[in-house]
């Protein structure tokens, strides 16, 4: 089955406590993205990626790091979490003139 | 970035068709118009999209103005399963470097039984 995984897809944790949301696909999809949901913001895009090492800023990136090693990944690092990084995150895939993004199914984040 | 403008919440009754709008002045040539939607508790998925012309798929028609300045998602039947919250997306693939997406704060539609 075609899909996108995320893990873990609750977590609480402290502030500065570093951690790591892994995101993978199975589509063999180029692109992959981003994004947090905040009530009354929607979703903003955090970073994207097009290929293996190659990333870019979204619109918020501010706090974030990511890595592509692998095509199938795409993880979420947060080096120093703080609590306005509380949020529902997404991960994205979609081929490069693919029209439908392919969103995982959200990792609930608390900071406290 | 040209953004998107889509009321905040609709309403509608099952079985009755529905039409979300969404304005997009700042639209340019190589913007593709998309509209996804968000089930209570899920990731966003898509439902359909277009550059000039009206589109059909299972889920839902786009109608698209002729100056593209706006758009309609157009839900022939609602049903309760359809309530979500509805955006509409401007994707410039034309933009390789990119695929940077700006979601707005979407419609959020109700369904009456």
């Amino acid at each position: 089955e075609a899909q996108v995984t995320q893990n873990p897809r609750y977590l609480i944790t402290v502030t500065g406590k570093k951690l790591t949301v892994t995101c993978s696909q199975n589509m063999n999809h180029e692109y992959m993205s981003w994004y947090r949901q905040d009530p009354g913001l929607g979703l903003r895009q955090i970073y994207y990626s097009m290929n293996v090492e190659v990333t870019d800023k979204g619109d918020v990136p501010e706090g974030y790091k990511v890595s592509r090693k692998e095509k199938r990944n795409f993880p979420l690092i947060l080096e120093s979490p703080s609590p306005n990084q509380t949020s529902l995150y997404f991960c994205a895939s979609n081929t490069p003139l693919g029209n439908e993004q392919f969103f995982g199914p959200g990792t609930r984040l608390t900071v406290l | 970035d040209a953004k998107t403008t889509q009321p905040n919440s609709m309403e509608s009754n099952e079985e009755e068709p529905v039409h979300l709008p969404c304005n997009h002045s700042t639209i340019s040539g190589t913007d593709y118009i998309h509209w996804y939607r968000q089930l209570p508790s899920q990731g966003p998925e898509y439902v359909i999209h277009g550059l000039t012309s009206n589109v059909n798929n299972r889920m839902a028609s786009l109608a698209i103005a002729e100056d593209r300045k706006s758009s309609t998602l157009i839900l022939h039947r609602a049903t309760l399963r359809d309530a979500a919250v509805y955006y509409c997306i401007l994707r410039d693939l034309v933009d390789t470097g990119g695929f940077k997406t700006i979601f707005g704060a979407g419609t959020r539609l109700f369904v009456k039984a």
